[in-house]
């Protein structure tokens, strides 16, 4: 069955530095989003993503965040300069149509 | 997105049935019925969902009220893997999910 992957599963960042995490959505899928999760509390939604450019966000995902998808199976989160409470799993996911979001397993991001 | 109600926790018993309720009074005509599970540490899972009929698939059942006001999701036999954050969500189309805090449902031996 086909999944939502992501890499890395872990990173750990200095405060201030820039990150990219990656997805990779299921192939034949249209929209894509971010959301976060900081530990102990509920996922929030980030971004939405379709047709190339942002659809919708939300009011975390400020200037120091960026998304992209550079070829037709990367989709990528950036963050410019990490603050201690970036802290958080981010969860990639996609759709294809009006369905289910399929969620990819996460990356933990860990800013000191 | 409309709001829903669910309760904090819930425990179960291994292979005994698990009825997760959910109210969302305020639902609207095109609002589906979406139930979604976190294991710990993974991301969000589709269990499954539905717009006024009752739904089965291989993972759980869904009952939904005929005011749709209201929706149960059920799990037949409790399983421990199925120890979970339970999630329902009011979505349509390609709108995002808005989480709420769920039911955590515990499932002993």
């Amino acid at each position: 069955e086909p999944e939502v992957t992501q890499t890395p599963s872990h990173q750990v960042t200095q405060m201030g530095q820039e990150v990219i995490l990656r997805c990779v959505p299921i192939s034949n899928h249209l929209y894509f989003y971010w959301y976060r999760q900081i530990l102990g509390q509920k996922v929030e939604f980030l971004v939405s993503f379709y047709n190339n450019e942002i659809s919708e966000k939300s009011e975390i995902f400020d200037d120091q965040f960026s998304v992209e998808r550079p070829d037709g199976s990367n989709f990528t989160l950036k963050i410019r300069s990490t603050k201690l409470e970036d802290s958080a799993m981010y969860f990639c996911a996609s759709i294809r149509e009006e369905e289910t979001q399929y969620f990819g397993p996460g990356t933990r991001l860990l800013v000191l | 997105d409309a709001k829903t109600t669910q309760p904090n926790s819930m425990e179960s018993n291994e292979e005994e049935p698990v009825h997760l309720p959910c109210n969302h009074s305020t639902i609207s005509g095109t609002d589906y019925i979406h139930w979604y599970r976190q294991l710990p540490s993974q991301g969000p899972e589709y269990v499954i969902h539905g717009l006024t009929s009752n739904v089965n698939n291989r993972m759980a059942s869904l009952a939904i009220a005929e005011d749709r006001k209201s929706s149960t999701l059920i799990l037949h036999r409790a399983t421990l893997r199925d120890a979970a954050v339970y999630y329902c969500i009011l979505n349509s189309g390609y709108s995002t999910l808005t989480f709420g805090k769920g039911t955590m449902l515990l499932v002993s031996p």
